[in-house]
């Protein structure tokens, strides 16, 4: 039983480029979560995406970032001209049920932003 | 004020001993409580989780929450180097998806 996969597992950038993450959920799970966290901080919550559907994107930046979760394929999140304080680890996790506290996290992909 | 509150460390305690690691929280509303172990360079893994107050046990961990004061608890009984971890405690509403997290506490256990 594969896991939350996310790829690419590091991604470098130079400033103004675009960066697109990838999440894959565990099998069975149509919920899906991304969470960010920089150097020395926890995990801040992003968005929140069923599929073709974004329920909760309070925790997202009002420009350059946006999420989505379409009926086929992984979910995606994209960053448009990213800059230096871009740089994080970016989390995907998934759950089974609507707003269930067992998220399951995938092991991250690490944005580097030159 | 932070929603969740977590002393970040690093805390390092000889191998054998029993940990105690600690966050507090402000808001009321907060039902479910969690703890993740995060080993460095990867995802976090949800080791316990406790609704409202109350303990819960599994193995040689100990999740604790007293709402009174606000305050969550995770004991480590007869830690092992294999424990040397970042520890995250969260918080979740009983509505929505979102996750609350601590600032993650760095555990080093030494052989």
């Amino acid at each position: 039983n594969a896991g939350v996969m996310q790829n690419p597992r590091h991604l470098v950038r130079r400033r103004g480029q675009e960066a697109r993450l990838r999440c894959s959920p565990m099998k069975g799970h149509s919920h899906v979560y991304w969470y960010r966290q920089l150097p020395e901080e926890g995990l801040k919550f992003m968005v929140y995406l069923q599929k073709e559907n974004i329920i909760d994107e309070s925790g997202m930046p009002k420009e350059r970032f946006s999420a989505e979760f379409p009926k086929e394929g992984p979910s995606i999140l994209r960053i448009q001209q990213v800059v230096r304080g871009d740089s994080a680890a970016y989390f995907c996790a998934s759950s089974q049920t609507s707003g269930t506290e067992t998220q399951y996290f995938g092991p991250g992909t690490r944005l580097l932003v030159l | 004020q932070k929603e969740v509150e977590q002393d970040p460390g690093p805390l390092s305690v000889p191998e054998g001993a029993i940990v105690s690691l600690n966050c507090t929280y402000s808001n009321s509303a907060f039902q479910y409580f969690m703890w993740y172990r995060q080993y460095s360079r990867k995802g976090p893994e949800l080791l316990m989780y406790t609704y409202s107050s109350g303990n819960k046990e599994d193995g040689r961990f100990t999740a604790q929450v007293d709402k009174s004061s606000k305050y969550i608890s995770l004991f480590i009984r007869d830690s092992q180097p294999s424990d040397s971890a970042t520890y995250l405690c969260a918080s979740w509403y009983n509505q929505g998806g979102k996750l609350i997290f601590g600032q993650g506490t760095e555990l080093s256990v030494k052989p």
